[in-house]
């Protein structure tokens, strides 16, 4: 079982251009969540995509969007990108009704906003 | 790996001893609160959980304590080893959807 798969692993943007970020959840799992890791702090959640909706917002801006496709794999998009968004973006899938602790963490993609 | 955090609360002990990692959560309303450990590179790791009708729980090795009174948490490792070096996470879920809010983290270093 190849867990929740996370791409790019790293990349570097400046300052106005737009990112999209890849995951693939863990086999079994329909339920898509994405958490914004600053250094030194822990994740914040972002959203939470199931059926290819977004079911459920944390305090993010609109540039900020996602989407969920029939294979259940996700994107996530950020638009002119700022300094401060620089951060671990972790993925995290579960399965539908299922309680927290199934939920299951990539190992991140690592952006860096120059 | 990368760092996972820097400018964290840290614990340090040595091999074998046990050690305790506390966590102040924020919300009352929540009712179930999980432990996560993360290592350098790598994605949080599910540790163990309690809900909020219980104030202990104990797993292999680690003990969580849950104090709704003063809304603290805190994580017990009994005969740490160098494996255990890690960011320690708590997060509670108040919000539904299984989604979950972390507190600050704590790193632990042991020495062999």
């Amino acid at each position: 079982d190849a867990g929740v798969t996370q791409s790019p692993t790293h990349l570097i943007k400046t300052r106005g251009q737009q990112v999209t970020l890849r995951c693939s959840p863990k086999s079994g799992h329909d339920t898509v969540s994405w958490y914004q890791q600053a250094l030194g702090q822990g994740p914040q959640f972002i959203f939470q995509y199931y059926e290819e909706e977004e079911r459920q917002r944390g305090n993010f801006p609109d540039r900020f969007s996602g989407h969920q496709f029939p294979n259940y794999s996700s994107e996530l998009n950020v638009n002119a990108l700022l300094l401060g968004d620089s951060a671990l973006y972790l993925c995290a899938s579960s399965p539908l009704g299922s309680g927290a602790n199934v939920l299951t963490f990539g190992a991140g993609s690592r952006l860096t906003v120059l | 790996g990368e760092s996972v955090g820097l400018h964290l609360p840290t614990l340090s002990v040595q091999e074998g001893d046990n050690s305790i990692i506390n966590c102040a959560y924020s919300n009352s309303a929540s009712d179930y609160f999980i432990w996560y450990k993360q290592e350098s590179g790598k994605g949080p790791q599910f540790i163990i959980d309690i809900r909020s009708n219980m104030d202990k729980r104990q797993g292999q090795r680690v003990t969580v304590l849950l104090n709704k009174t003063v809304k603290h948490l805190s994580l017990q490792i009994a005969a740490t080893q160098p494996g255990d070096s890690a960011v320690y996470f708590c997060a509670e879920n108040g919000g539904g959807y299984s989604t979950l809010t972390f507190g600050k983290g704590t790193m632990l270093l042991v020495s062999p």
